[in-house]
């Protein structure tokens, strides 16, 4: 079975341009999750999705970071314009449903801001 | 106060050596508890569940205490392949909230 799959793996960008990072997730898993995870830090969450629907979006810096799930599959988060301080691995989680114990995560997206 | 604390670490011992980790929580209404491993520039995977009466899987034993919001992690007989960063994980409300971590190296 696929895991939870993510692109690109890595992403060098300069500061002031736009960034984008693609998840599909675990065929069937109705929750997908996208968390920044700093160096020495956890994953934090950005925004979870139930279906297409956005549960929780608090965490997401909305100035600069959009995020979609178009038709409850695939999603794509986007950064625009990227700042230094955004370099961070971006990781992509999916579970069946929301409170289900097991989060499944994929490889992540490491982001570098010059 | 960050929601959930980890001893900082680096934990180094040798192989065969028990250790243990803990983690505190700081939001009574967290619900429920895990232990996530996470490989040096891999994604996190779950370890283990941690339940109110304590459980165990092989070589890992988890415990909870809630009156202290308190989780244990120990590790019995260490392998080399135990080396890895262990993240205390807690459920509030459906979001799970990630401690820092702690790093384990296992010597020979």
């Amino acid at each position: 079975e696929a895991g939870v799959v993510q692109s690109p793996r890595y992403k060098i960008i300069e500061k002031k341009q736009p960034v984008a990072f693609w998840c599909n997730p675990i065929s069937g898993h109705n929750t997908l999750y996208w968390y920044r995870q700093n160096l020495g830090q956890g994953p934090e969450l950005l925004i979870r999705y139930e279906n297409e629907e956005a549960v929780d979006d608090s965490q997401l810096p909305k100035d600069r970071f959009s995020a979609e799930r178009l038709k409850g599959v695939d999603s794509t988060l986007k950064i625009q314009p990227a700042e230094l301080g955004d370099s961070a691995v971006y990781l992509c989680a999916s579970s069946l449903y929301q409170g289900t114990v097991e989060q499944f995560f994929g490889p992540g997206t490491r982001l570098t801001v010059l | 106060r960050k929601e959930v604390e980890q001893d900082p670490g680096p934990f180094n011992v040798p192989e065969g050596a028990t250790v243990a980790f803990n983690c505190t929580y700081s939001n009574s209404a967290s619900q429920s508890f895990f232990w996530y491993r996470q490989d040096c520039r891999k994604e996190p995977k779950l370890l283990m569940s941690v339940y109110s009466s304590g459980n165990e899987d092989g070589r890992f034993t988890a415990q909870l205490n809630r009156a202290s919001q308190y989780i244990s992690l120990l590790i019995r007989d260490s392998k080399l392949s135990d080396s890895a960063t262990y993240l205390c994980v807690v459920n509030i409300d459906n979001d799970m909230r990630f401690g820092a971590g702690t790093r384990l190296t296992v010597k020979p």
